[in-house]
């Protein structure tokens, strides 16, 4: 079936350094949206990406969307303690429905 | 309207027995969708509605579990003879329409977490 990970599982970071995680799909996605879920919350939309190739940034974020179109990319410079959570892809397969990404846990350390 | 909304929070019960979770989407959306999150796990879809037609189901969604939007606005998921593998957070999400080339974007509601003992 239809697969997305995630990579690193946990990253642990000291306030200030950067932090990346890197989304692989096993087919070819339509676009892909980046969710953040925070300790004991749900899931918060924070970016789609549609075309082949795309950057867009919100502040301190950045994401990419391969060439491909079957990987995606999260960075964010110098992390701040509120940037703690569960960072998701989720894949978009020309249907309505997503295909959640396995989730990268952060944390970050003051 | 602030969000999606979902009831109960939480809800224990024993195996066997049988549940009910109800969403209630922001207003003008016509998409609804259901998933279920494990612990450590992404949300993993389960069913979707369109107004009040459910268009696509998993194949994760047994006979035993059965969703409705009646009337396209709250849906509910039912879930009978729980087993304690249904252990989960059951997500409520909804949108409005689809972008050109993209999926909608999807608001989640707060969960239901079910504990089946």
């Amino acid at each position: 079936g239809q697969q997305v990970m995630q990579i690193p599982q946990y990253q642990h970071v000291q306030e200030g350094e950067d932090f990346t995680t890197y989304c692989n799909s096993s087919t070819t996605l339509s676009n892909i949206q980046w969710y953040k879920q925070r300790p004991g919350g749900h899931p918060v939309f924070l970016i789609q990406l549609v075309k082949s190739g795309e950057v867009k940034k919100q502040k301190r974020l950045t994401f990419q969307f391969g060439e491909a179109k079957k990987n995606s990319s999260l960075h964010i410079t110098a992390t701040q303690t509120t940037d703690v959570g569960t960072y998701f892809c989720a894949g978009g397969i020309y249907t309505d429905k997503l295909i959640f990404g396995t989730g990268t846990r952060l944390q970050v350390f003051p | 309207d602030t969000g999606v909304s979902q009831d109960p929070r939480h809800k224990i019960t024993k195996r066997g027995q049988n549940v009910t979770f109800r969403c209630d989407p922001i207003s003008e959306h016509n998409r609804l969708y259901w998933y279920r999150q494990t612990l450590g796990q992404g949300p993993e879809f389960l069913t979707y509605f369109q107004n009040e037609a459910q268009l696509e189901k998993s194949r994760l969604l047994s006979d035993r579990f059965s969703a409705e939007r009646p009337k396209g606005s709250f849906s509910t998921l039912e879930i009978q003879r729980t087993e304690q593998g249904d252990s989960a957070m059951y997500l409520c999400a909804s949108s409005l329409e689809r972008l050109a080339g993209g999926t909608d974007t999807q608001y989640f509601g707060p969960g239901t977490r079910l504990t089946v003992l």
